[in-house]
């Protein structure tokens, strides 16, 4: 939505494997962030990266692991050593900044069920 | 680390009363975002508050940031069923690299007709 876009919507997996979520954007943004939302939590940050080939953790980084190869795109893998993957997962984007903080567009999420 | 507090978690409305949601923090902070999540969907930039006592309106909402730059509120009047959703705030965290938000978990919002 809004020039970005999350693949799929709906992702089921089995316990114990790696499962990569999609996030691409088109609107040159340089700073891009994965959220994992879960019922009553809101959103808590897991990585979020400001520029190409830098990334940090955010709160809740724990099994998770991302790549920022190109501009565009930031995937997100949920590995098996992550406890409680079951969530809706959120990528946004902002233009960043030094001063002040931008807004963030969000893209659809991707919904991962893990049995 | 710093937090954002948002009270109430959740609200119930007839169609037609007003609806307030809360955001507090301890420290003081640079600035401010509302988000609106619609059931289902994901959350959508409202607006930013930099200024201290800033006052902001879009059609039925107003935003507010308080004098000490440590609440925020958003007011709704009339509430329509398109209000539904969750709403929640956002502020700046410069205790990690700049650009990045600390969320409230939110006020949900349901509309009786």
């Amino acid at each position: 939505d809004g020039g970005i876009t999350q693949s799929p919507k709906y992702l089921f997996r089995k316990e114990g494997q790696n499962v990569t979520l999609s996030c691409e954007q088109n609107l040159n943004h340089d700073a891009m962030y994965w959220y994992r939302q879960d019922p009553g939590q809101g959103l808590r940050l897991i990585y979020y990266s400001q520029i190409v080939n830098d990334f940090q953790k955010g709160d809740i980084a724990e099994g998770y692991s991302v790549s920022r190869e190109k501009k565009e795109s930031f995937p997100l893998t949920v590995t098996s050593a992550q406890k409680n993957p079951t969530a809706f997962y959120l990528c946004a984007s902002s233009s960043g900044g030094t001063l002040l903080t931008y807004e963030q567009y969000f893209g659809p999420g991707t919904r991962l069920t893990v049995t | 680390g710093q937090q954002v507090m948002q009270i109430p978690q959740y609200q119930h409305v007839q169609e037609g009363e007003d609806f307030t949601t809360y955001c507090n923090s301890s420290t003081t902070l640079s600035n401010i975002q509302w988000y609106k999540q619609r059931p289902g969907g994901h959350p959508v930039f409202l607006i930013q508050l930099v200024k201290s006592g800033e006052v902001k309106k879009q059609k039925r909402l107003t935003f507010q940031f308080g004098e000490a730059k440590k609440n925020s509120s958003l007011h709704i009047t009339a509430t329509q069923t398109t209000d539904v959703g969750t709403y929640f705030c956002a502020a700046a965290n410069y205790g990690g690299s700049q650009g990045n938000l600390i969320f409230g978990k939110g006020t949900k919002l349901s509309v009786k007709p």
